[in-house]
């Protein structure tokens, strides 16, 4: 399967504390990108990151790259109830035109 | 940024029936439109691939005579669910592409129940 793998596929954590979700893939790539979905609703893009980056940053946002493991991370610094959604990496592969999207992580933050 | 918008959000249709989507590029001209679909709780998976002017390249095992694709302008492709059953029932979201620009803009997406 070209999709990607995520884990944890659900975390619930406390408001204020950190989330950390991981992305892992097959092939090479030209990007990654994080996006979130809440419940029911369409997705919403977070970040992109390109394959000579390594780390990039936005708002509470930190995502990490590691090519050579192919695998991706993302973290949210101090978490809110609004931060709950799913979360899913999705990666620009070379070659191909579409995304292809990981598994998800389900984020519970607890008020 | 840009906007993507999708009709109908919700469509409840019964066994049988075909139901239309449409999906449209709300202030840019979108080259390519992308069709997913999403089962509870699960990822999304690409269904079809839609450039403007030819025919729609569909993903193994999604069959393209019960999902047609039409992408007859560069802001406006449609899906339509033909003979739609109960296993169709499902979440669509499209996206479109700017062409050069690596990110994807997502519709708001259109649940659809078959009874």
């Amino acid at each position: 399967s070209q999709q990607g793998e995520e884990d944890p596929q659900a975390l619930s954590i406390q408001e204020g504390e950190n989330a950390t979700m991981n992305c892992s893939y097959k092939t090479s790539i030209n990007n990654l990108q994080w996006y979130r979905q809440n419940s029911g609703r369409g997705l919403v893009h977070l970040i992109l990151i390109r394959s000579n980056e390594r780390e990039k940053h936005s708002g509470r946002l930190r995502v990490t790259l590691d090519t050579s493991k192919k695998s991706s991370s993302l973290l949210i610094t101090a978490s809110r109830a609004a931060d709950t959604a799913s979360y899913f990496c999705a990666t620009d592969q070379t070659g191909a035109n579409n995304l292809f999207f990981g598994t998800g992580t389900r984020l519970t933050v607890i008020p | 940024g840009a906007v993507v918008s999708q009709h109908p959000s919700r469509v409840i249709c019964k066994s049988g029936t075909s139901v239309k989507i449409e999906c449209r590029s709300l202030d840019f001209q979108a080259t390519t439109m992308f069709w997913y679909r999403q089962f509870p709780k699960q990822s999304l998976m690409l269904m079809a691939t839609s450039n403007e002017g030819s025919k729609a390249t569909y993903e193994q095992g999604v069959e393209k005579d019960k999902f047609l694709i039409n992408h007859a302008s560069l802001t406006l492709s449609t899906l339509t669910v033909t003979s739609a059953h109960p296993e169709d029932s499902s979440f669509y979201i499209c996206s479109a592409t700017l062409g050069i620009s690596y990110e994807q803009y997502f519709g708001p997406g259109t649940r659809l129940t078959v009874t």
